[in-house]
């Protein structure tokens, strides 16, 4: 298996642009993950979809994040308009889990896509 | 509300050294506690997964241990070499949502 895979590795845009990133989660996973690293805060979940459905998106910040997910292999996270505040590393996860309870699978992440909003 | 800490946030040994880091968490309704590595620009990579109801987990050099009791979990890496050299962060996971440290960089100097 390929891993989880993310597109694009590197973005580089101006402010109020729309940047789409997208996702590929390892095939058989029901449990996909979008997290938003930076070097003030760390790693922040913005939202966790389970079977396709979003299940927690408390971690969006504001509504110009939005998240899809229209099949079991393909999400995306879209920021529309984008601002500077909003240049971090963002990375998608999954998993084969359930939704509450009992034990866990671990996570795998993707390598992450760079972006950059000047 | 969960909190993890992780100490030392930065650790720097002369490689062949054994080291432990250290990760506690607040809250010991937890279903596993986790380790990470991360490798500059890069993802995450799953270490190792300790179940709730585990007391330690071992894989090659590095074993990981949890006392949920005393919210405690500590990763032992043995014969430390350079290629060690990365940020370790750990993670507690209620349900499905995994709650993060801030990560310990080390450096494993030749």
């Amino acid at each position: 298996d390929a891993g989880v895979i993310q597109s694009p590795r590197h973005e580089v845009t101006e402010m109020g642009q729309e940047v789409t990133l997208r996702c590929k989660p390892i095939s058989g996973h029901n449990s996909l993950f979008w997290y938003r690293q930076t070097m003030m805060r760390g790693l922040e979940l913005l939202i966790y979809f389970n079977n396709n459905v979003p299940i927690d998106d408390s971690g969006m910040p504001e509504d110009r994040f939005s998240a899809k997910m229209p099949n079991a292999s393909f999400s995306t996270l879209k920021i529309q308009p984008s601002e500077p505040r909003d240049s971090a590393v963002y990375f998608c996860a999954s998993s084969l889990s359930r939704m509450t309870g009992g034990q866990q699978e671990t996570q795998y992440f993707g390598p992450g896509t760079r972006l950059l909003v000047l | 509300k969960q909190e993890v800490t992780q100490i030392p946030a930065a650790l720097s040994v002369p490689e062949g050294e054994n080291l432990v880091l250290n990760c506690s968490f607040t809250d010991s309704a937890i279903y596993n506690l986790q380790w990470f590595r991360q490798d500059p620009g890069k993802g995450l990579t799953s270490l190792l997964l300790i179940q709730s109801s585990q007391r330690e987990q071992t894989s090659g050099r590095l074993n990981a241990s949890l006392d949920k009791s005393s919210g405690r979990s500590t990763l032992y890496i043995a014969a430390s070499q350079p290629g060690d050299s990365a940020t370790y962060l750990c993670a507690a996971q209620g349900n499905y949502q995994l709650i993060w440290g801030a990560g310990t960089k080390l450096i494993i100097k030749p």
